[in-house]
């Protein structure tokens, strides 16, 4: 049962373009949300994340969204460049202390020059 | 500062036989954590452990287990191997309380013949 969803598991973007990467939820006991980017032969890194009180939270080029009556977040990335050429995974946590992540499937996202 | 690190990179098994991946988390975190990443798929939570003791529990059998010590590394332990066990397994670390993004190791490729 996938809690998390990524339902693009492409998407390609020309450079200096924004990128937007989607996720959708079904457990309304997620109360905290992250991403996280994945380059091949390495373990994810964290990139940006948000609480449930918040709807958008901004670091640099990257922002994210959330929509608690949709179950929607998204990731925005303005101006993408071709470093940010990865796989991104968007996580989730519960409401009741237990600290794992719930994660997507992945989207591969490129950036092309 | 020593990020997660992972050993081995690589594990080569055959069907049947135990394999055992190691786990040493950043400095100072207490929760380590373990994800199986099979082909294809999102990251599927495994196990959880804290102050050496296993937290949570995700949707896999028994003969995946684990354990961790008292400097707060862990294993991850999976008997009986089979051919679908074949993945990367992701190791991740992060501080017990508040909402700190977990930190993820490289990641150990078991390959099961």
């Amino acid at each position: 049962d996938q809690q998390v969803k990524q339902n693009s598991p492409s998407l390609s973007v020309q450079e200096g373009r924004i990128s937007i990467l989607n996720c959708d939820y079904t457990n309304s006991m997620f109360d905290y949300f992250l991403w996280y980017k994945k380059y091949p032969a390495e373990g994810p890194t964290f990139l940006i994340s948000i609480s449930s009180i918040k709807d958008k939270n901004e670091d640099g080029r990257f922002t994210v969204f959330l929509n608690k009556s949709a179950k929607h977040l998204s990731l925005h990335i303005v101006p993408s460049q071709p470093g940010d050429s990865a796989v991104y995974f968007c996580a989730a946590t519960l409401r009741t202390g237990a600290n794992n992540l719930f994660f997507g499937t992945g989207t591969r996202l490129t950036v092309i020059p | 500062e020593a990020g997660v690190t992972q050993s081995p990179t690589h594990l080569i098994k055959t069907r049947g036989q135990q394999a055992t991946l190691r786990c040493s988390p950043i400095s100072g975190h207490t929760s380590v954590y373990w994800y199986q990443q099979a082909l294809g798929l999102g990251l599927q939570f495994l196990l959880w452990y804290d102050e050496g003791e296993e937290r949570n529990r995700g949707n896999f059998p028994p003969r995946f287990s684990g354990r961790q010590f008292p400097n707060y590394s862990s294993e991850l332990n999976v008997n009986a191997l089979e051919l679908e066990d074949s993945a990367l397994y992701l190791c991740a670390s992060s501080f017990r309380t508040g909402r700190t993004e977990a930190f993820f190791g490289q990641g150990t490729r078991l390959t099961v013949v």
